[in-house]
C-alpha cells in the first residue's frame, strides 16, 4: 500500500523498557517527522529528519533516539520508557505542493507505559 | 511567539449549521496557515491552507477567513454534515532554513455535527 504505514497500531509496556515504533513511507519523500498527540496540545514534534543519515531535535526530544539508515523508514525509540511518554505518536512525511510543503501522516501508535 | 492559540476545545452544531473554530498566532514570521482535519484512529490529512497575503480561500465548504492585522484566522463549514464530526486543528508554519518549514500546531478542536 502506498503511503505511511506505522507499527505496531498499539502498544503496552512498562516503566524503564525500550521500545521501538516503526514508521516506513513508499514515496522516497526526503523529510520525515515524529510528533506526539496528547489531549490539549496538539502535535509536539519529536525529531525530524532530512534525509538518510540526517536527523535533527524537534520540541520535546528528551526521552527519545531517532535513526535513519534508509529514506523509507523512521525508527523512533524510546530507550527507558516513562508514563509521561503514554501518548498517541505520529510519523508524517512531507511533499512539495503548489509551491508550499504538505506533511502526510501515518494513521498512529497508540502507545501506553504503565 | 511560536504558539498558535486554537477555540473552542470542542463544539457541537446541529446538521445543516455552520461551524467556526478560532485561531490566534503571535510570531509575525509565519508565511502559511493549514488546517488539518483528524478522524478518529487515523492520522491528520491536510484540508485547506491559506497563505497570509490572501484574506479569504474556499473549498467547497470550507472557508478559511484570515485577519493579519489581529493576527487571527478561522474554518468555516459551511451547512456541516455528520461525516464533518473530527478534530480540526490549525496550524502556522514558518520557514527556519532552506527547505525546512517548522509547523506549529493548535491544541485541536473537536467538532461533532448532530443529526
Amino acid at each position: 500500500d502506498a503511503g505511511i504505514t506505522q507499527s505496531p497500531r498499539y502498544k503496552i509496556t512498562e516503566t524503564g523498557r525500550q521500545v521501538t515504533l516503526m514508521c516506513h513511507q513508499t514515496w522516497s519523500h526526503s523529510y520525515m517527522f515524529w510528533y506526539r498527540q496528547d489531549l490539549g496540545h496538539g502535535l509536539r514534534l519529536i525529531y525530524y529528519s532530512a534525509a538518510a543519515d540526517i536527523t535533527d531535535k524537534g520540541e520535546v526530544p528528551d526521552g527519545y533516539v531517532v535513526s535513519r539508515s534508509k529514506t523509507e523508514n523512521f525508527p523512533l525509540t524510546l530507550e527507558s520508557a516513562t508514563r509521561s511518554q503514554t501518548s498517541v505518536y505520529f510519523c508524517a512525511s512531507r511533499a512539495r505542493a503548489g509551491g508550499k510543503n504538505i506533511q502526510y501522516f501515518g494513521a498512529g501508535t497508540r502507545l501506553s507505559v504503565l | 511567539q511560536q504558539q498558535v492559540k486554537q477555540s473552542p476545545q470542542s463544539l457541537i452544531v446541529q446538521k445543516g449549521g455552520i461551524s467556526i473554530i478560532n485561531c490566534a498566532y503571535e510570531n509575525t514570521a509565519f508565511d502559511y496557515f493549514p488546517w488539518y482535519q483528524q478522524f478518529p484512529g487515523k492520522g491528520p490529512a491536510l484540508l485547506i491552507a491559506i497563505r497570509p497575503d490572501v484574506s479569504e480561500k474556499k473549498e467547497g465548504r470550507f472557508t478559511i477567513s484570515f485577519n493579519k492585522s489581529a493576527k487571527q484566522f478561522s474554518l468555516h463549514i459551511m451547512d456541516s454534515q455528520p461525516g464533518d464530526s473530527a478534530t480540526y486543528f490549525c496550524a502556522a508554519t514558518v520557514t527556519l532554513k532552506t527547505s525546512y518549514d517548522k509547523v506549529i500546531f493548535g491544541p485541536g478542536t473537536s467538532l461533532s455535527v448532530i443529526p
